[in-house]
């Protein structure tokens, strides 16, 4: 089965330019996260989706926005970008079944977007 | 509110030599318990998880993992370190309906050979 996959693996921004990110998830898997990963934050919960509602989401800017389509399938668009948007934004997918809250997740290798 | 410490930023040991990272948790309910390692470049891979029963879980890669509730700690342990275990290494809390993951800040594994 293959694994979550994210794309583009690397991306380069100016400031004010807008981005987006996409991730596939594992197949079968209803439930896609989303993390920012920074050297001094460590890994910081941006929302989470399943079956094309978020369910839940973290302390992040309206900058920062994503949507799940019927697939599974992702993406988080990032709208004028920072310098401190600069990460690693790792995507991860779980079977996300309702009623268990405690599903492992599978991550991704991660979008690096740097922001010029 | 939840959270997750992990007190080592960094952690050097000599190959063959005995490892435990330590992780305290923070949650009013049961946790559900997790330890992931991330090698450079790469995403995350769960090396083990606790949800519920006996307390002490065994993992991938010859990791294992101690529930201990009254100390509110999950520390992961391995009785010999390889060099290929060199990688940095998160324990995370999954909060129970919420769907929310809270990570540590992780802690870097540095192996001599």
């Amino acid at each position: 089965k293959a694994g979550v996959t994210q794309t583009p693996r690397y991306l380069i921004k100016t400031r004010g330019q807008q981005v987006t990110l996409s991730c596939s998830p594992i197949s079968g898997h209803r439930s896609v996260s989303w993390y920012q990963q920074t050297p001094g934050q460590g890994l910081q919960f941006l929302f989470e989706y399943f079956s094309e509602t978020q369910r839940n989401k973290g302390n992040f800017p309206g900058r920062f926005s994503g949507r799940q389509f019927s697939n599974s399938r992702s993406e988080m668009n990032v709208s004028t970008l920072e310098l401190g948007d600069s990460a690693l934004y790792l995507c991860a997918s779980s079977l996300g079944s309702s009623g268990r809250p405690y599903n492992e997740q599978f991550f991704g290798p991660g979008t690096r977007l740097t922001v010029l | 509110a939840q959270s997750v410490t992990q007190p080592d930023i960094h952690i050097t040991v000599s190959e063959g030599a005995s490892l435990e990272l330590r992780c305290n948790y923070s949650y009013g309910a049961t946790p559900y318990l997790f330890w992931y390692v991330q090698s450079p470049g790469q995403g995350l891979q769960l090396l083990l998880k606790y949800f519920s029963g006996d307390t002490l879980v065994q993992g991938i890669k010859g990791f294992e993992a101690e529930f201990k509730r009254s100390q509110s700690s999950f520390n992961l342990r391995k009785p010999s370190v390889h060099w290929s275990d060199a990688a940095e290494y998160f324990c995370a809390v999954g909060t129970s309906g919420t769907y929310k993951y809270i990570f540590g800040t992780g802690t870097r594994l540095k192996v001599l050979a």
